[in-house]
């Protein structure tokens, strides 16, 4: 059982570059995040969404946008890379309420 | 709002000793609250969880920790540490209390533990 799965796990990019970070669960999970973890600022949620075809802004939105066409995928787009999105990036998901996430691996983005 | 504060972003122990890490919360709604585990260069793993059942959780690998309502305080512990205690701790509080839930997570800012021969 794979659980969640991101892809890539490293990246560095070039300032204004964009990107795509792709999560995949299997566990048929409705809700799913995506959250960064900065050191210091534990893990803030960027953007989220309660099924397929639904998204929503987190606590930090600006300058990333999402996609979830699919049940099982949410995609993170950066359109403009800026260093400030240098981060470790987290996909969750769940199946809400009192429910615990469970997380993937992890994205190791540095833009330069 | 929600919010999380752990109190001691570094915690360093003796193997064998106890385990005390913090963690205060602040909530509009019954909170749902969670403790994770991070290893270096992986992802989060869940520790234990309160959802209004019994105040004392226990968790994984001899973990446990007691939701205090009148000091708004869910403190995580272990009575002998162990050297693959070894990682970062975070605390979360969920929106899920008050009634529709998504399940969003609030996290501390994490308490890396360290555990010393």
């Amino acid at each position: 059982n794979a659980g969640v799965t991101q892809t890539p796990k490293f990246r560095v990019l070039k300032t204004g570059q964009s990107m795509t970070l792709l999560c995949a669960q299997d566990m048929n999970h409705e809700y799913m995040y995506w959250y960064r973890q900065d050191p210091g600022m534990g893990l803030r949620l960027i953007h989220y969404s309660v099924g397929e075809g639904t998204t929503a802004k987190g606590e930090v939105p600006d300058g990333y946008n999402v996609s979830r066409l699919k049940k099982q995928n949410f995609l993170l787009g950066l359109e403009s890379a800026a260093p400030s999105q240098t981060s470790v990036y987290f996909c969750a998901s769940s199946q809400g309420g009192r429910a615990e996430a469970f997380f993937g691996q992890g994205t190791r983005l540095t833009v330069v | 709002a929600q919010s999380v504060t752990q109190l001691g972003s570094h915690v360093s122990v003796s193997e064998g000793a106890l385990v005390l890490l913090r963690c205060n919360y602040s909530s509009s709604v019954p909170p749902y609250l969670f403790w994770y585990v991070q290893y270096p260069n992986q992802g989060l793993q869940l520790l234990l969880k309160y959802t209004s059942a019994a105040t004392l959780v226990k968790g994984i690998n001899g973990f446990e920790a007691e939701f205090k309502k009148s000091e708004t305080s869910f403190h995580l512990t272990k009575p002998s540490a162990h050297m693959s205690d070894a990682a970062e701790y975070f605390c979360a509080v969920s929106d899920s209390g008050g009634g529709t839930s998504y399940g969003k997570l609030t996290f501390g800012q994490g308490t890396i533990l360290t555990v010393h021969p």
